[in-house]
């Protein structure tokens, strides 16, 4: 079936730092890859997302590009803020019988940025 | 557009007792998801609804829960009896129909903080 798998955390990173958190899958087809985040006390927010082979996703700084051969889709931002302190799931979908529409997560990266 | 809308945002219950915490999709989203969280098994997926029926109800993790959506606008998710290793955050997400299902992801709720004594 379906799985994503995301990088062991926690994260802890100074402000103004670069940010990679890892994120590799296994699915059938050609599955949809997104980022959400997920702020304290909240629920989950779509953060960015990619469709197909190449795409790269973006918003707010961050951005992911979806890479078949690898199976990737790694998040990155090239300046955090104490503000993107979050937990951080990567996840996909795939079309296709009883998992249409279907949302396979990851575990989720805890992120804390320090002043 | 309010977004998904649960209710109520926090319960504490006793252990024993029947909780039902409840959920209202965005109006045109044809699929509904209950998870739940916790610090130890994460994100979830509990049971998930297309068109009012239910498609997957694997994650449901025993006989005690149990969902309902009677409509496409209002859905349930019942424990009977609770126990206090329910309590988790429990989260309710809807998405459009069909391909714009993975073009957009889902629209997550503020969730229900369910603590069981």
């Amino acid at each position: 079936g379906d799985s994503v798998t995301q990088m062991e955390g926690p994260v802890t990173l100074s402000e103004e730092a670069f940010l990679t958190i890892n994120c590799t899958y296994t699915a059938t087809g050609y599955p949809s890859l997104f980022w959400y985040v997920q702020y304290p006390g909240e629920g989950l927010q779509l953060l960015l997302k990619a469709t197909k082979a190449d795409d790269k996703g973006s918003n707010k700084g961050f951005e992911a590009t979806y890479r078949k051969e690898t199976t990737s889709f790694h998040l990155e931002k090239g300046s955090v803020q104490v503000s993107d302190s979050a937990v951080y799931f990567c996840a996909l979908t795939s079309a296709g019988g009883t998992s249409y529409g279907k949302l396979t997560f990851g575990q989720g990266t805890i992120l804390t940025v320090h002043p | 557009d309010a977004g998904v809308i649960q209710s109520p945002r926090h319960e504490v219950t006793e252990m024993g007792q029947e909780v039902t915490l409840r959920c209202k999709p965005i109006s045109g989203h044809d699929y509904l998801f209950w998870y739940r969280q916790t610090m130890m098994r994460g994100l979830e997926l509990l049971i998930y609804f297309n068109n009012n029926v239910p498609i997957d109800d694997s994650g449901m993790p025993e006989d005690r829960f149990s969902a309902k959506m009677p409509n496409a606008s209002f859905s349930t998710l019942k424990i009977q009896p609770s126990e206090p290793r329910d309590s988790a955050v429990y989260f309710c997400a809807s998405s459009r129909p069909g391909i714009d299902s993975i073009n957009y992801g889902y629209t997550f709720g503020s969730g229900t903080r369910l603590t069981v004594v």
